[in-house]
């Protein structure tokens, strides 16, 4: 049973570019999270999806900053004309349904690196 | 807003002795959950252990356990017979159990070290 993916780990960008970071969920999981981990800091709740909605995106910045969870394929976190402050790990997490006692169940992280 | 505060930035245990990482927590909340996480080198987000709120009782995993005062909001996690591969960075987390937001409040991490 393979975990929640994530792709690609390692991603640089030039100031102004765009990135896209892709997450697949465990199987059978429908609930997906993003967060942002800023060097020497803890991981900061982004924005949760289920399949074609947004839940809850109170961590997402107001601009550049998207997510989607589309019916087929994966979730994917997009940031638009990336500035060197956006430099960060961004983990997906996945868990199988809202009840609040399950787990999120963490992909390996996406290093995104602004030059 | 819920806050998670771990105030040990790093520690330092002998291999098989024991530590006890602590963690406390602001919420006005009455049901929740608490979480450790392990980040090693790999970066890789590990569950360790959670407790729910409502549970008078700690949890236990293995060499894993934590002490919940739910009065004095504190959550500490305590490792016995410490191995090499449990150096890592561990963070708190908290959840609420009612509707609404679902995403972990994370602190900022312990960063734990092994002497061999």
């Amino acid at each position: 049973n393979a975990g929640v993916m994530q792709n690609p780990r390692h991603l640089v960008r030039r100031r102004g570019q765009e990135a896209r970071l892709r997450c697949s969920p465990m199987k059978g999981h429908s609930h997906v999270y993003w967060y942002r981990q800023l060097p020497e800091e803890g991981l900061k709740f982004m924005v949760y999806l289920q399949k074609e909605n947004i839940i809850d995106e109170s961590g997402m910045p107001k601009e550049r900053f998207s997510a989607e969870f589309p019916k087929e394929g994966p979730s994917i976190l997009r940031i638009q004309q990336v500035v060197r402050g956006d430099s960060a790990a961004y983990f997906c997490a996945s868990s199988p349904t809202s009840a609040q006692s399950y787990e999120q169940y963490f992909g390996p992280g996406t290093r995104l690196t602004v030059t | 807003a819920q806050t998670v505060t771990q105030s040990q930035p790093e520690m330092s245990v002998q291999e098989a002795e024991t530590v006890t990482l602590s963690c406390t927590y602001d919420t006005s909340e009455s049901d929740y959950y608490l979480f450790w996480y392990k980040q090693p080198p790999s970066r890789q987000m590990i569950l360790v252990i959670r407790q729910e709120a409502y549970k008078q009782q700690n949890a236990t995993e293995n060499r894993f356990s934590v002490n919940f005062q739910k009065a004095a909001k504190s959550f500490s996690l305590k490792i016995s017979d410490s191995q090499l591969g449990d150096a890592a960075m561990y963070f708190c987390a908290y959840r609420p159990s009612g509707g609404g937001a679902d995403g972990l409040t994370f602190g900022k991490g312990t960063h734990l070290i092994i002497q061999p």
